[in-house]
């Protein structure tokens, strides 16, 4: 059974900083792409990075290109995403996500989400 | 980046009917196309892959068709449980990208 569990949300001030992670169970993130994905509350959902299975590709969307960093530590099977400089707008539901089984880049387990407010 | 445009935003329909969502790319994804369910509350849930592919867990009476920059998403039946939003993503190059969202509610 595959398990994605995000921590590591809470409330910072803009310019500050925070790490989520994402702890995965039942599979080895060295197997597949891992992505974050975030949602403002009431709003729809805008991917943010990802990490492929070799661990040395890193995609971002540019709204967050030298903020925000993907990384793993595959003896703990968990996922980061280090955020610096938050801003306002960096604000919502950050989602993990897996590849699906059978395409890369289509999500198909998520996590239930870490909220992040900047504020 | 690729934008991706759902439309309608939303959708008011009765139990029992036929649905049609469409989804269209801003430039040829060909067919690395996958739509989402998400319900209050909860994380989206992958249905279709590949424009035309049914997810192990997604119900047969969910279906996709297209390529190109015109998707489609088609509920035959809609049932209580599938009044949520549904989304559309391309996965052709990065960044990947998410269209806005149809909602269908009950009508």
């Amino acid at each position: 059974q595959v398990y994605l569990v995000e921590s590591g949300g809470g409330v910072i001030q803009p310019g500050g900083s925070l790490r989520l992670s994402c702890e995965a169970s039942g599979f080895t993130i060295t197997s597949y792409g891992m992505h974050w994905v975030r949602q403002v509350p009431g709003k729809g959902l805008e991917w943010v990075a990802v990490i492929l299975y070799d661990g040395n590709n890193k995609y971002y969307v540019d709204s967050v290109k030298g903020r925000f960093t993907i990384s793993r530590d595959t003896s703990k099977n968990t996922v980061y995403l280090q955020m610096n400089n938050l801003r306002a707008e960096d604000t919502g539901l950050y989602y993990c996500g897996r590849d699906s089984t059978v395409t890369r880049a289509s999500l198909g387990y998520w996590g239930q989400g870490t909220l992040v407010t900047v504020s | 980046e690729i934008i991706m445009t759902q439309s309608p935003a939303t959708l008011s329909v009765s139990p029992g009917e036929r649905v049609t969502l469409s989804c269209r790319a801003s430039q040829s994804v060909t067919i690395n196309l996958a739509w989402y369910q998400q319900k209050p509350g909860q994380p989206p849930r992958l249905l279709i892959y590949g424009a035309s592919n049914r997810a192990i867990a997604a119900p047969a009476r969910f279906s996709g068709s297209g390529s190109g920059t015109e998707f489609t998403l088609t509920i035959d039946g809609l049932q209580s449980e599938d009044f949520a939003i549904y989304y559309c993503q391309q996965y052709k190059e990065w960044p990947l990208t998410f269209g806005g969202g149809t909602k269908v509610e009950i009508k």
